[in-house]
């Protein structure tokens, strides 16, 4: 079975900090896919980056930066010089072989104080 | 805009109706795929269906009940309402399936209330 967990249930930090949100997962599957979506205060989910098992290079957009390792099987998001603007609730989830879903965390809601 | 269009965007029923949630995926994805968001259960995994068939099914009730029509479209049909089924329901879609890695799209959600 697959699983995911994000620790953190909040993170409150004041800007232009920065903030890593942590995400573990579990599965047997060799071949998998994880992914982050932020979901913002009007509910929708956005789609922030996706990341296969084979592919273990970091990857930075802008502010963004994913940090992907097998070995703990770990895919944490770095937000760097945080701003009001990222305050959200913020899922890690998990696509493996065999399951015909995305398996999510229980988020983890991060708050931007000016 | 992910391009995934849901309908409507908030509904608010009472105990024992049924409704009927909309989705449109992104032009050319062939899945859709269902998920419900509450409080106490996060997202939650309802049903996936691939260019018109069935392909995985979550931890959808009994009482609901969904479809994806030939021109690709979906809905979600929830019936015999309880307080219990109000949430934020979402529909989403990838070009493939999930477990081929394409990334999932969702829809800015149908906020159900059931009084």
């Amino acid at each position: 079975a697959q699983k995911v967990t994000q620790a953190q249930t909040e993170i409150s930090v004041v800007e232009k900090e920065d903030v890593t949100l942590d995400c573990v997962y579990e599965t047997r599957d060799t071949t998998y896919y994880l992914f982050w979506y932020k979901q913002p205060p009007s509910g929708e989910l956005v789609f922030l980056i996706r990341r296969n098992s084979f592919d273990e290079q970091n990857e930075i957009s802008g502010r963004y930066s994913w940090n992907f390792q097998k070995s703990t099987s770990s895919f944490n998001f770095t937000i760097t010089a945080s701003q009001v603007v990222d305050s959200a609730v913020y899922f890690c989830a998990l696509s493996a072989k065999g399951a015909q879903k995305l398996v999510f965390g229980q988020g983890t809601r991060l708050t931007i104080n000016p | 805009d992910s391009g995934v269009t849901q309908t409507p965007k908030h509904l608010i029923t009472a105990t024992g109706q049924r409704v009927t949630l909309r989705c449109s995926p992104r032009s050319g994805d062939l899945s859709v795929y269902w998920y419900q968001q509450s409080l106490d259960q996060g997202l939650q995994f309802l049903i996936q269906y691939y260019n018109g068939e069935e392909r995985a099914k979550g931890n959808i009730l009994e009482r609901f009940s969904a479809q994806q029509f030939p021109d690709l479209h979906s809905e979600l049909n929830l019936s015999s309402l309880e307080l219990g089924d109000s949430a934020l329901y979402f529909c989403a879609s990838s070009a493939g399936t999930a477990l081929s890695g394409n990334t999932i799209y969702f829809g800015e959600g149908s906020w159900l209330t059931v009084v």
